[in-house]
């Protein structure tokens, strides 16, 4: 089964600063990449699909990139309401696999 | 506009059983593969099992293979996980997700999630 691998597991960053969260898959997954974000109590939510479209309604700071086995998260500008924990996920493919999540936090 | 609201959760003893509902409205259910994801308390995002829009094709997860089962009626718009042999390890909110379209090229990548319902296993 191919493992999805998120680093770092928690941040703490300044509001506006650029925020980068990585994520690597054990095994070449194409561009089959997503990524979620749980806010506290809350659902996930799909924030970017195919590494690097955004899911109608998320802000354009938000950003992804990567292809193969290694995938980027890239917050431009850190807001307070992005205070959330990231997944990476892959899909088209069984089993489906989230990575174990980012925490980020405002410093 | 898309509703999927869980139930069926509850305190159940290690090796005992649960089922769980997953009633979907606001689009056509018998249309599209349905998900149950689930997440241990304060933990991550763990896939559990996949039903085709007409059940025809059922995929679960290493941890619940053979211990749990996906079904749905369409009929009745609902998605079910029967949960048997239940262990501590399987406490967890769980969440019934929708998958994209069929044939889109998106299986697995949920555009919609109910808000969960709590499992817990415990003696």
């Amino acid at each position: 089964d191919i493992q999805m691998t998120q680093s770092p597991s928690s941040l703490s960053a300044s509001v506006g600063d650029r925020v980068t969260i990585t994520c690597r898959a054990s095994q070449g997954i194409s561009n089959n990449l997503a990524w979620f974000q749980q806010k506290p109590g809350k659902v996930p939510k799909l924030l970017i699909y195919a590494t690097s479209t955004l899911q109608s309604g998320v802000p354009s700071r938000f950003s992804g990139s990567g292809s193969g086995t290694d995938f980027t998260l890239t917050i431009s500008s850190l807001q307070p309401e992005d205070v959330a924990t990231y997944y990476c996920q892959k899909y088209n493919s069984a089993p489906l696999k989230f990575g174990q999540g980012t925490k980020v936090e405002i410093k | 506009q898309v509703q999927l609201v869980e139930s069926g959760g509850g305190v159940v003893q290690p090796g005992g059983s649960l089922r769980l509902s997953c009633a979907a409205s606001g689009f056509t259910f018998s249309s599209y593969g349905m998900h149950w994801v689930r997440q241990a308390p304060g933990k991550g995002l763990e896939w559990v099992a996949f039903i085709r829009y007409d059940g025809s094709n059922k995929y679960y997860a290493d941890s619940v293979k053979g211990r749990f089962t996906i079904s749905r009626d369409n009929s009745k718009n609902t998605l079910y996980l029967q949960m048997n042999s239940l262990r501590a390890e399987d406490t967890a909110v769980f969440y019934c997700a929708k998958d994209p379209p069929p044939y889109s090229g998106s299986w697995g990548l949920y555009d919609y999630w109910g808000q969960g319902t709590l499992v817990t296993v415990s003696s």
